[in-house]
C-alpha cells in the first residue's frame, strides 16, 4: 500500500462543474496536508493546506480533511480551463519531509 | 514565501560525465530538500540537506551517485555522477519554512544522451 494514494484519473468536468479529488494517507501521525498544483513543465506550487479536521476554504477552492477515516480532499468550484493540471497531495508528520501521492490530472473543458 | 533560483534549466549531458545543479534560496531556511521527478510521474524525494552534515538519503539513493552539498543556510548543491540515460529525468530542489509548507525551484530538466 502506497503511504499517500489519490484517486486515478484522469479526471475531466466541464467548464462551471465542480471538480473533487481525493487522497487518502497510511500515517495516523501525519500532521500537515498539502495540495499542489502542477502545470506541465512547471514545477509544483502550493494551492491548499490544512491541519484540522473539517474544511477550509479559499476562494473557489475547498480542502476537507478527516482524519479518523485518514482521507483529504479538495474541492475546486465553478472549474475553469486554467485549472487543468495535475494536483498532487502532500502529508507530513512533523517537521521534515512531506510524502507526495502521484497526482490526479485534471482537465476541464470549456 | 521563498524565492528559489535553480539552475541549470535544463541540460543534455554525455553519459558517464556529471552534472552539478545549484539551489539559491532567497532567505535562510531550516529544510532543503532534492527531488526526482520522471515523466508522468510524481515527486520522488532523493535526499534532505543538512547544513553543516552529510545529506539523508532515502532508500535507492546513494550519496556515491548523488553527492550533496548544503554549506549555509540559503545554498545547496546536487550532483548527478557518472551519467546514465536512466538519470534523465527533472530534478528539483525545494525548501520549507516555518515546518509547513514546501516551496520549489523551476527544476532542472537533464536529458542524458
Amino acid at each position: 500500500q502506497k503511504e499517500v494514494e489519490q484517486n486515478s484519473g484522469p479526471l475531466s468536468v466541464p467548464e462551471g462543474a465542480i471538480a473533487s479529488l481525493n487522497c487518502t494517507y497510511s500515517d495516523r501521525g501525519s500532521q500537515s496536508f498539502f495540495w499542489y498544483r502542477q502545470y506541465s513543465g512547471k514545477s509544483p506550487e502550493l494551492i491548499m493546506f490544512i491541519y484540522s479536521n473539517g474544511d477550509k476554504e479559499d476562494g473557489r477552492f475547498t480542502a476537507q480533511l478527516n482524519k479518523a477515516s485518514q482521507y483529504v480532499s479538495l474541492l475546486i468550484r465553478d472549474s475553469q480551463p486554467s485549472d487543468s493540471a495535475t494536483y498532487l497531495c502532500a502529508v507530513k508528520a512533523n517537521a521534515g519531509k512531506s510524502t507526495f501521492g502521484d497526482g490526479t490530472t485534471l482537465t476541464v473543458k470549456p | 514565501s521563498a524565492v528559489i533560483s535553480q539552475k541549470p534549466s535544463r541540460d543534455i549531458c554525455q553519459r558517464g560525465t556529471s552534472l552539478t545543479i545549484q539551489c539559491q534560496v532567497d532567505s535562510q531556511v531550516t529544510m532543503m530538500f532534492w527531488y526526482r521527478q520522471q515523466p508522468g510521474q510524481s515527486l520522488t524525494l532523493i535526499a534532505t540537506a543538512n547544513q553543516g552534515s552529510e545529506a539523508t538519503y532515502e532508500s535507492g539513493f546513494v550519496i556515491d551517485k548523488f553527492p550533496i552539498s548544503r554549506p549555509n543556510l540559503t545554498f545547496s548543491t546536487l550532483t548527478v555522477s557518472n551519467m546514465s540515460p536512466e538519470d534523465s529525468s527533472i530534478y528539483l530542489c525545494s525548501v520549507e519554512q516555518r515546518s509547513t509548507e514546501a516551496f520549489f525551484g523551476q527544476g532542472t530538466r537533464l536529458t542524458v544522451v
